[in-house]
């Protein structure tokens, strides 16, 4: 079964806009972590956030958790085509780590 | 630094058929994951190794679905047989035991498979 849930399923924006997707996860975390996956390929580790975090950033990408509603959400600041791609976040860490359902941004140039 | 390796890159095969794919996971990392992600879904946990030993199996349908990881290095996920619902990519990833990206994932390209 899925632990994450992400929505919206798709997003599709101008590039230079935000991108802002959510995921939502059922049992307690000791972090949660984004991942991306462009087309055809495998995916690769965006960012880690832990829970006793609420916020962090790298580079483009902002991250937040809130612990006490089982949610996170990723921003992706001014977009660009390069970034048209799914995204997952994922729980676990260390043991059995699950992921959500996705969400797929696609941004036109 | 070489990333994770896997083959062949596409599969098809027809039902009851079975298959084999293959992963190098990168020097070093002790863990290695398969996942199955269908269409449209999320990457699904099928097996865990922790150097040459089982983790985690509790997803893996053992019917027809084997792994192994000889030697604590390269794995193996077998079908035998093949269903159509099988049709998927398969995710190879590994990662440190110990460290500061200890808890980070590196995936390889993954293995489509498609069952007839």
């Amino acid at each position: 079964s899925q632990q994450g849930e992400e929505d919206p399923q798709a997003l599709s924006i101008q590039e230079g806009e935000n991108a802002t997707m959510n995921c939502s996860y059922k049992t307690s975390i000791n972090n949660l972590q984004w991942y991306r996956q462009n087309s055809g390929r495998g995916l690769v580790h965006l960012i880690l956030i832990r829970s006793n975090e609420r916020e962090k950033h790298s580079g483009r990408l902002r991250v937040t958790l809130d612990t006490s509603k089982k949610s996170s959400s990723l921003l992706i600041t001014a977009s660009r085509a390069a970034d048209t791609a799914s995204y997952f976040c994922a729980t676990g860490g260390y043991q059995k780590v699950t992921f959500g359902t996705g969400t797929k941004l696609q941004v036109i140039p | 630094e070489a990333g994770v390796a896997q083959s062949p890159r596409y599969k098809i095969i027809e039902k009851r058929q079975s298959v084999a794919f293959w992963c190098n996971p990168i020097s070093g990392h002790a863990t290695l994951y398969w996942y199955q992600q269908i269409l449209g879904q999320g990457p699904k946990l099928l097996i865990q190794f922790q150097n040459n030993g089982v983790v985690d199996d509790s997803q893996l349908p053992k019917d027809r679905f084997s792994a192994e990881r000889l030697k604590g290095v390269d794995s193996t996920l077998k079908i035998q047989p093949a269903k159509l619902e099988d049709s998927a990519v398969y995710l190879c990833a590994s990662r440190f035991t110990s460290g500061r990206y200890q808890e980070t994932q590196y995936f390889g390209p993954g293995t489509r498979l498609l069952v007839l």
